[in-house]
């Protein structure tokens, strides 16, 4: 079975801390993506990775850095940590984006910045 | 870009057969239907998915429509464990046009 660990399940941090949101997946995936959960708002994609140390931009990428140096390792990086970034954050992986292949998602992260 | 349309919520009396329904009238010829399930406190998961043809697997059935403008996702024997969100969503080979939507929730009665 396809696997995305998600190294943190609950945080909290300050406003102004910069956080890392650590991922990992072990099937190989090439696609690999972050997305926050928010009520009411669905899920909306953040950031996105179709290869090592490469990415492209969601639809809310502002406030948002991510890192891929592995290709079973995806980070988010909150620069400076704000309120309005406390949500849950998920964490997927796919192969090579073709529309058939389907998306492997990690159990989230919920972060509160107070 | 395509997207879907689902009821908010749904209600199913359990060992009963639900049936969720979803739209997606501006479906392209390319994009593939997908459903997606969430159990509280847990990151989707996988449910199902089909391109032209009805689909089975261990946990449900997709049927779609012959103009594929909608589809129907139906679990045969509603199961407590079953009360979720479900997603029905649309991907393109553009990849980034992956849209959840709001999903329809689940209520599973005993």
């Amino acid at each position: 079975d396809v696997k995305v660990t998600q190294s943190s399940r609950y945080l909290v941090k300050r406003t102004g801390e910069k956080v890392f949101l650590e991922c990992v997946q072990d099937m190989d995936h090439e696609n690999m993506f972050w997305y926050r959960q928010d009520p009411g708002l669905g899920l909306r994609l953040i950031y996105f990775s179709y290869d090592v140390k490469m990415k492209e931009k969601g639809d809310i990428p502002e406030g948002y850095s991510v890192s891929r140096e592995k290709k079973e390792r995806f980070s988010l990086i909150l620069e400076s940590a704000s309120t309005n970034q406390t949500s849950m954050y998920l964490c997927a992986s796919s192969l090579w984006a073709r529309s058939g292949n389907t998306i492997y998602f990690g159990e989230g992260s919920w972060l509160t910045v107070v | 870009d395509a997207k879907t349309t689902q009821p908010n919520s749904m209600e199913s009396n359990e060992e009963e057969p639900v049936h969720l329904p979803c739209n997606h009238s501006t479906i392209s010829g390319t994009d593939y239907i997908h459903w997606y399930r969430q159990l509280p406190s847990q990151g989707p998961e996988y449910v199902i998915h089909g391109l032209t043809s009805n689909v089975n697997n261990r946990m449900a059935s997709l049927a779609i429509a012959e103009d594929r403008k909608s589809s129907t996702l139906i679990l045969h024997r509603a199961t407590l464990r079953d009360a979720a969100v479900y997603y029905c969503i649309l991907r393109d080979e553009g990849f980034n046009k992956f849209y959840f939507g709001s999903g329809t929730k689940l209520n599973v009665k005993p």
